[in-house]
């Protein structure tokens, strides 16, 4: 069993939707981050967060550390936020990531 | 600031052939970090480095190598290629105090070994 499991792997979305990914972890950690992939492309770190709750325009991360339980929220979804979504738990003073698989989100106009 | 780069974009090797992967930052960084991303799986740690002089293996460091013999430079070198190497390669680096803080990702490195 992975260390870091997310769901849903896929998502398909109409633009507009409210979505929602989710993770889960099983090990004491530091902080979790939520990462951004497009296509092709980098890696944009969106969040990083050890308790409660955050936002960023359209985005909000949550998380419940006795649950070890996050979640990444897109309000009003746009095709542009298409991309890989990943989720990474912190452990130890080194700043090592365990990253979960992804979720692939394809927003449809 | 041109932030993490990485050089170059696209390789195909050969068997056994060598090669090493540059990373730079400008940020002034303590940590530096390399990951490879397989289809379908999550990125793992190859090896890390926490400063100048100081690096340590990650999770799968097997085939590979590091050295830190400056702030801004973490290169990985790749000794007698294998087609398992063949990979997505992300150069990161943060800031840290000890506790958690933000990775930025340099662009990748995609390497195909036949």
């Amino acid at each position: 069993k992975n260390e870091v499991e997310q769901s849903p792997q896929n998502l398909t979305a109409q633009e507009g939707e409210f979505i929602t990914i989710n993770c889960s972890y099983s090990v004491g950690i530091s902080a979790l981050h939520w990462l951004q992939q497009h296509p092709g492309g980098g890696i944009v770190s969106l969040f990083m967060l050890s308790s409660g709750k955050k936002k960023h325009g359209r985005l909000i991360a949550t998380i419940n550390i006795q649950e070890k339980h996050s979640s990444l929220h897109i309000t009003a979804s746009h095709p542009r936020d298409s991309a890989v979504y990943i989720c990474a738990v912190c452990r130890g003073a080194t700043n090592k990531l365990i990253f979960g698989t992804g979720t692939l989100l394809a927003v449809q106009p | 600031n041109a932030g993490v780069t990485q050089t170059p974009k696209f390789r195909i090797l050969k068997i056994g052939q060598s090669m090493t992967l540059q990373c730079a930052q400008d940020m002034n960084h303590n940590y530096m970090y390399w990951y490879r991303q397989d289809p379908g799986m999550g990125l793992k740690l190859i090896y890390y480095s926490v400063g100048a002089g100081i690096t340590d293996k990650g999770e799968v460091p097997n085939g590979y190598n590091v050295s830190r013999s400056t702030t801004e430079d973490f290169p990985l070198r790749l000794e007698l290629a294998a087609p398992s190497q063949t990979s997505v390669y992300f150069c990161a680096s943060s800031y840290s105090s000890g506790g958690a803080s933000e990775q930025f990702f340099g662009p990748g490195t995609r390497l195909t070994v036949l």
